[in-house]
């Protein structure tokens, strides 16, 4: 069955540090792929997707994701978080099921950021 | 227009209370979605209209009635809902039809309260 995993339920990173947000997934054929964030009680914002190609992908706010095919990851990655950033982040897989149309998300990774 | 509207904002009612929540978009999407989410967990598909038709009813109970009166628009009829339909509902649009490739737009969201 298709699944999608984020290891960590929540992340604190010091304002300016590194961040990488991790995610797994299971899926039979070659997935699409997507990274949203959602600020509170707001809707969630696509930071970046793959579908083919290249596998380092480039996203807004300064995020990028590693498509990584032996590993069945897509990890997110910031050089330099800024406080702005604390949020909530969802990995998804698009295409699943036999109506193809759904959206499989992770259960999302809570950041905070420390000033 | 890169954005998908929902009204409103915020919504309290009571369990024999009939309201609706609005979504709009003028993207030229073809599939509009409806997600339902409780607090700290990722949103959980309802429906799915595909080109104007309901393509996907996740089981969700018939106090739930959606509607696409047309391309840019989308409803749910609330009516006798009960005090764990409380969440963030949220819309969104993609263009196509049910291709998991095509990324999601999705809403700010409308925070029901039902007592």
């Amino acid at each position: 069955a298709q699944s999608v995993t984020q290891p960590d339920i929540h992340i604190t990173v010091s304002e300016g540090a590194s961040l990488e947000l991790r995610c797994n997934y299971s899926y039979g054929a070659t997935p699409y792929l997507f990274w949203y964030v959602q600020s509170p009680g707001q809707g969630l914002q696509l930071l970046l997707k793959y579908f083919s190609g290249d596998t380092l992908v480039q996203g807004i706010k300064g995020f990028e994701a590693e498509f990584k095919r032996s590993q069945s990851s897509f990890n997110l990655r910031k050089p330099s978080v800024h406080w702005s950033d604390a949020a909530e982040y969802f990995c998804a897989v698009g295409g699943y099921g036999g109506s193809q149309g759904n959206l499989l998300f992770g259960k999302g990774t809570n950041l905070s950021v420390k000033p | 227009d890169t954005e998908v509207t929902q009204t409103p904002k915020h919504l309290v009612m009571g369990m024999t209370n009939k309201k609706s929540l609005k979504c709009e978009q003028h993207m030229g999407h073809r599939a509009m979605y409806w997600y339902k989410q409780k607090a700290k967990k990722p949103p959980e598909l309802m429906f799915v209209y595909s080109y104007e038709k309901l393509s996907i009813n996740e089981s969700v109970p018939s106090r739930f009635s959606p509607e696409c009166p047309n391309s840019s628009l989308l409803n749910l009829h609330l009516h006798a809902l009960q005090p764990e339909d409380s969440a963030l509902y949220l819309c969104a649009s993609s263009q196509g039809g049910l291709a998991g490739r095509y990324e999601q737009f999705f809403g700010p969201g409308t925070r029901l309260t039902v007592l």
